[in-house]
């Protein structure tokens, strides 16, 4: 069975650019997330999706941060404009789950973004 | 609030034993374990709910102490495999609903 797939893979673009990565989620799962990883600040979750419905977005960064989840397929993180200090690596991860987190979360390979 | 890990580091020989421990301030619902190995992403090992159970996965096992807001995971006769950077992720229930926040991470190397 496929995985969770990101695109891309790595991206490195300069300062004020605008960022788009992409995930597509294990079939059958109704739970999306979106985490920000960097030496500093370890594994952070930026938002989750459940049934494409955005549930706790508190770990979004700031406004030049947005997430959508238009489908069951497919989500989107964007960044515009993006800064230095967004340099990380994101990966997305999906789940089945009813009531509570209490269900493994799959990761993809995540994207490596640099931004100049 | 980021549940605490201990030890941030641990570097064992082929075949030792090792503990890394979770503690969270709050009220945890469940914690999971995940291990990540360098440039990967990272993998699920085990969840452990609200009932203060244990879990056993080969000799990777784990327990959760929900009074005490604790787990703690057990790797036995470590093998090379072993070797990466183990997270628990605690789950928390906010006025958003449920979280799952991460632990800063346990790097551990198992040396021949």
């Amino acid at each position: 069975d496929a995985g969770v797939i990101q695109s891309p893979r790595h991206e490195v673009t300069e300062m004020g650019q605008e960022v788009t990565l992409r995930c597509k989620p294990i079939s059958g799962h109704n739970s999306l997330f979106w985490y920000r990883q960097t030496m500093m600040r370890g594994l952070e979750l930026l938002i989750y999706f459940n049934n494409n419905v955005p549930i706790d977005d508190s770990g979004m960064p700031e406004d030049r941060f947005s997430a959508k989840m238009p489908n069951a397929s497919f989500s989107t993180l964007k960044i515009q404009p993006s800064e230095p200090r967004d340099s990380a690596v994101y990966f997305c991860a999906s789940s089945f789950i009813g009531a509570g987190l209490n269900q493994p979360q799959h990761f993809g390979d995540g994207t490596r973004l640099s931004i100049l | 609030q980021q549940p605490v890990q201990s030890p941030q580091a641990v570097i064992l020989r082929e075949g030792e034993d090792a503990v890394i421990n979770c503690s969270s301030s709050k009220a945890l619902y469940s914690v999971h374990w995940y291990r990540q190995k360098h440039g990967e992403a990272p993998v699920f090992l085990m969840i452990l709910l609200k009932g203060g159970e244990q879990k056993g996965h080969e000799k990777i096992s784990a327990s959760f102490n929900e009074k005490k807001q604790q787990s703690s995971l057990y790797l036995t006769a470590s093998q090379l495999s072993y070797s990466g950077t183990y997270f628990c992720g605690t789950e928390t229930r906010e006025t958003s609903g449920s979280r799952l926040t991460f632990g800063e991470g346990t790097q551990l190397t198992v040396n021949p």
